[in-house]
């Protein structure tokens, strides 16, 4: 069980590239989330979905896309790569059901992804 | 949407006690989690409450919960080097989305 899983964990992008931070999970949670952590600061919303099929934008959404066609693999994609985008990404997973059970287990996080934008 | 405020810095010696304080604007909100961030690693979580709770003891995590001043405070009795991290609180709100306060660094001295 390997939990939330992403890649690559460090890479340099020259402004104008463009990538995909890939992100899967083996839980079977039905919600996942992208979000980003700048020095200092806590963890702002990117992205979320609550299903396959169904993405919706967080706080910080602008200057990236997300996907979700299966359940496990939830990718963020950097189209025109700017010096803002140079953050730390996590991706993380959890259960929704009105169950305290689930409720415990909070959010999985994966390890994180180091980008830098030069 | 959610905001979390949290301070940013403490330095305790080994062995005594921690307490990192957060609070929080959003009443609704049903639970309240305490994650911890060790250097170049993702967020774990360490302990929940939820809003009916007033406290709630986990081995050596105190979590005590305020919702009238809607302050949350997270208290590690005997703190050991390795606890040293960054903390962050968070809340949930009724789309399952987390906010998360900017995070205490803890710097355990031995």
């Amino acid at each position: 069980n390997a939990g939330v899983t992403q890649t690559p964990k460090f890479r340099i992008l020259k402004i104008g590239q463009s990538m995909t931070l890939q992100c899967t999970q083996d839980m079977n949670h039905n919600y996942m989330y992208w979000y980003r952590q700048d020095p200092g600061m806590g963890l702002k919303l990117i992205y979320y979905s609550v299903g396959a099929g169904i993405t919706d934008k967080g706080e910080v959404p602008n200057g990236y896309n997300v996907s979700r066609s299966t359940t496990e693999d939830f990718p963020l994609r950097l189209e025109l790569a700017a010096p803002s985008q140079t953050s730390v990404y996590f991706c993380a997973s959890s259960y929704s059901r009105p169950d305290p059970v689930f409720e415990g287990y909070g959010y999985t996080f994966g390890s994180g992804t180091r980008l830098t934008v030069v | 949407g959610e905001d979390v405020e949290q301070s940013l810095f403490l330095s305790v010696r080994e062995g005594d006690s921690s307490v990192i304080n957060c609070t929080y604007t959003d009443s609704s909100s049903t639970y309240l989690y305490w994650y911890k961030q060790e250097p170049g690693a993702g967020l774990q979580l360490l302990t929940y409450i939820f809003s009916n709770m007033d406290m709630k003891q986990d081995q050596r995590l105190t979590v005590l919960l305020n919702k009238k001043d809607k302050h949350l405070s997270l208290r590690i009795a005997d703190t050991q080097t390795g606890d040293s991290a960054i903390y962050f609180c968070a809340e949930k709100d009724g789309n399952n989305r987390l906010a998360f306060g900017k995070g205490n660094q803890v710097v355990v001295i031995p």
